[in-house]
C-alpha cells in the first residue's frame, strides 16, 4: 500500500516568495495533518482536517500559512510570503479516523528560505 | 493548554546500555499517550500507545507505563543497539475532543558500537 506522499522533498525559496507544498494521504484515510518540525520546537501543528473539514489550526501560523484539502486524496500547504524563519521540515500525516492516534507520516519537505 | 515535556534533548549511549527518556504531560482531560520514533530522512513512526492509568505499552523492546499520578510516560529499553539511534517523540492525544496529537520536542538518541 502507498504511504503518505509529499512533494517536493526539498524546496528553496527567496524571502517573500509564495511556495506550495503537496501531500497525498494514505488512500481511505479520513484525517490529515500538517506539522512543522524544527530542532528547537519539535513538531508543531499547522492544520488538522477530518473528512476535509478543518478541525484545528495552529494559532501561531494563521497569518501566512494556509492548508487546504482539495479533495480527499490531495492537500496543499501554502506559505505566503515566506520568511527565513520558516526554514524547517514540513510533515504531512494521515490517519484512518476511527482513532486519531496512529498517524502515518510522509518523509517531509525540507524548506530553506534565503 | 495541554503540553508534553521531554527532559532530555540528547542522549548518548553505548550498545547494551539501558535507555530512559523522561516524558511528563499536562492535560485537562484523560488523554492517550504515545511514543513515536523517527529515523534519519523519514517521518516519525508510531511505536506504541497507552490509554489508561497503569497500562503498559511496548514494541521492539521499548516500553512505557501510563502513570496518571505522576503524569508521566517514560520510555525505557533494557539493552540498546546501534540501530536504535533515532529521535524519539512523546505525544498526547484527545481523539474524543477532536484534537490533533501534541508532541514533545523530541530526544535524539545516539548509540555507539
Amino acid at each position: 500500500d502507498a504511504g503518505v506522499t509529499q512533494t517536493p522533498r526539498h524546496e528553496v525559496a527567496e524571502k517573500g516568495q509564495t511556495i506550495i507544498l503537496k501531500c497525498e494521504p494514505v488512500s481511505g484515510h479520513n484525517d490529515l495533518f500538517w506539522y512543522r518540525q524544527t530542532k528547537i520546537q519539535g513538531l508543531e501543528l499547522l492544520s488538522y482536517f477530518r473528512s476535509k473539514s478543518l478541525m484545528e489550526d495552529g494559532g501561531a501560523f494563521k497569518d501566512r500559512f494556509k492548508a487546504e484539502m482539495l479533495n480527499s486524496s490531495f492537500s496543499t500547504l501554502k506559505i505566503q510570503p515566506t520568511e527565513p524563519k520558516d526554514s524547517a521540515v514540513y510533515l504531512c500525516a494521515s490517519s484512518p479516523g476511527q482513532s486519531a492516534e496512529t498517524l502515518y507520516f510522509g518523509s517531509g519537505t525540507r524548506l530553506t528560505v534565503l | 493548554g495541554d503540553s508534553v515535556t521531554q527532559t532530555e534533548g540528547q542522549v548518548a549511549l553505548s550498545e547494551e546500555d539501558f535507555l530512559t527518556i523522561h516524558c511528563n504531560y499536562s492535560a485537562s482531560g484523560y488523554p492517550a499517550l504515545f511514543w513515536y520514533v523517527q529515523y534519519p530522512g523519514e517521518g516519525p513512526q508510531f511505536l506504541f500507545r497507552a490509554s489508561r492509568d497503569k497500562e503498559k505499552g511496548s514494541s521492539r523492546g521499548f516500553e512505557a507505563t501510563y502513570d496518571k499520578g505522576t503524569t508521566s510516560f517514560h520510555l525505557r529499553k533494557a539493552s540498546v543497539q546501534e540501530s536504535d539511534s533515532a529521535v524519539y517523540y512523546c505525544a498526547l492525544g484527545d481523539y474524543q475532543g477532536g484534537r490533533a496529537l501534541i508532541f514533545g520536542t523530541g530526544t535524539t538518541v545516539s548509540v555507539s558500537p
